[in-house]
């Protein structure tokens, strides 16, 4: 059962717009949820991260929202620039656990093209 | 300062050759991870290492083994690759302590044929 999910595999939205993408979790013991972006032939790279206390967390142009009572959370990149066309995975774990608990599980992706 | 490196790049087999999967960081992390990505998936966890010496089973185990030799480099092995193996596998290390970021290498496209 998918404890972390990304329901839209892809979105396309002009430069300049806001791009607006989605994750909802299932556990709610989670306490951190990250956000990862991947170009092609290329490793995830670390982009912002919320710990479950917090309801917004913002760096830049990218902004993560978290409401827990929904169990979801949202990342929002203004204005969305052609640089950030990437594949957006959101990623959750338990921080104050150690061992098997304290590990990330991702969700299946969006891909996001931003078009000129 | 290379950051996460794997070799190698791309790697083709047939069913029931192994092989082994090489991945060093130099950033003196105490955790470093081992994960599968296939086509439609999120990342998953194949073995983890809290810290040299010590390994554990993620999500997906089956059919590899894991060896952290020292504190820069953990290993993966399959021992006989099956094509449900064929996958881009990821090494990462835990950046920032108590916070669960990872920092991936760049990864291996493997196929078994």
């Amino acid at each position: 059962d998918q404890q972390v999910k990304q329901n839209s595999p892809s979105l396309s939205v002009q430069e300049g717009r806001i791009s607006i993408l989605n994750c909802d979790y299932t556990n709610s013991m989670f306490d951190y949820f990250l956000w990862y972006k991947k170009y092609p032939a290329e490793g995830p790279t670390y982009l912002i991260s919320i710990s479950s206390i917090k309801d917004k967390n913002e760096d830049g142009r990218f902004t993560v929202f978290l409401n827990k009572s929904a169990k979801h959370l949202s990342l929002h990149i203004v204005p969305s620039q052609p640089g950030d066309s990437a594949v957006y995975f959101c990623a959750a774990s338990l921080m104050n656990y150690g061992g098997s608990q304290g590990n990330l599980i991702f969700g299946k992706g969006t891909k996001l093209s931003v078009k000129p | 300062n290379a950051g996460v490196t794997q070799t190698p790049k791309f790697q083709v087999l047939k069913t029931g050759q192994s092989m082994t999967l090489q991945c060093a960081q130099d950033m003196n992390h105490n955790s470093m991870y081992w994960y599968r990505q296939d086509p439609g998936m999120g990342l998953r966890l194949i073995y983890y290492s809290a810290s040299e010496g010590t390994t554990d089973k993620g999500e997906v185990p089956n059919g590899y083994n894991v060896s952290r030799l020292n504190k820069r480099e953990f290993s993966l092995r399959l021992e006989s690759a099956a094509p449900s193996q064929t996958s881009v596998y990821f090494c990462a290390s835990l950046w920032r302590e108590g916070f669960n970021e990872q920092f991936f290498g760049p990864g291996t496209r493997l196929t078994v044929l």
